[in-house]
């Protein structure tokens, strides 16, 4: 079953303008991480937060994580048509198999 | 950087066919990943490694097999290819399997006919 759950499915944005995307996970975890991927292409990680930080940055990218909601946001500021692809939040839950389980990812599209 | 090297980009394979995926990791990385990703479900994981000759199984191993004889390398085997089995392949790796980012291949596309 899907741990993490991101919102929107699907996102179109002007080049320049924030993203703003979201993950929802039911269990406590250990620790949330986003990966990107591009079209046909393998994922690569972005960022890692652990479940006891709130905010992490890195470049153009923030993270947040709310344990309390069991929710994460990742932005991506001054948005660049490069940054076309999918994103994906992954859990690592705190008991049990110790083992990432992804979401079903947002598709994000930054027209030039 | 890390290198993860999946054997096929693209394969086409017919019905009972057994098909081999490889995947090999330049980094002596301890922990090996198959992931399968399909529209609308994302990943999901087949088989996970923590050490040579040790598998453990993940959510959807039915149909699926491993083999992990060498460090490096982590092979996913399909037994009898079943058209419900065409998919995007994804391997990974981690060298720190509680809290470690995993690097990934570009990706195995099968197509079952």
């Amino acid at each position: 079953s899907q741990q993490g759950e991101e919102d929107p499915q699907a996102l179109s944005i002007q080049e320049g303008e924030n993203a703003t995307m979201n993950c929802s996970y039911k269990t406590s975890i250990n620790n949330l991480q986003w990966y990107r991927q591009n079209s046909g292409r393998g994922l690569v990680h972005l960022i890692l937060i652990r479940s006891n930080e709130r905010e992490k940055h890195s470049g153009r990218l923030r993270v947040t994580l709310d344990t309390s909601k069991k929710s994460s946001s990742l932005l991506i500021t001054a948005s660049r048509a490069a940054d076309t692809a999918s994103y994906f939040c992954a859990t690592l839950k705190d008991k049990g198999a110790q083992k990432l389980v992804f979401g079903q990812g947002t598709r994000l599209t930054i027209n030039p | 950087d890390v290198k993860v090297t999946q054997s096929s980009r693209y394969l086409v394979k017919r019905t009972g066919e057994k098909v081999f995926l490889e995947c090999v990791q330049d980094m002596d990385h301890e922990n090996m990943f198959w992931y399968r990703q399909d529209p609308g479900l994302g990943l999901r994981l087949i088989y996970f490694s923590y050490d040579v000759k040790m598998k453990e199984k993940g959510d959807i191993p039915e149909g699926y097999s491993v083999s992990r004889e060498k460090k490096e390398r982590f092979s996913l085997i399909l037994e009898s290819a079943s058209t419900n089995q065409t998919s995007m392949y994804l391997c990974a790796s981690s060298g720190s399997y509680l809290t470690g980012e995993l690097f990934f291949g570009e990706g195995s596309r099968l197509t079952v006919l």
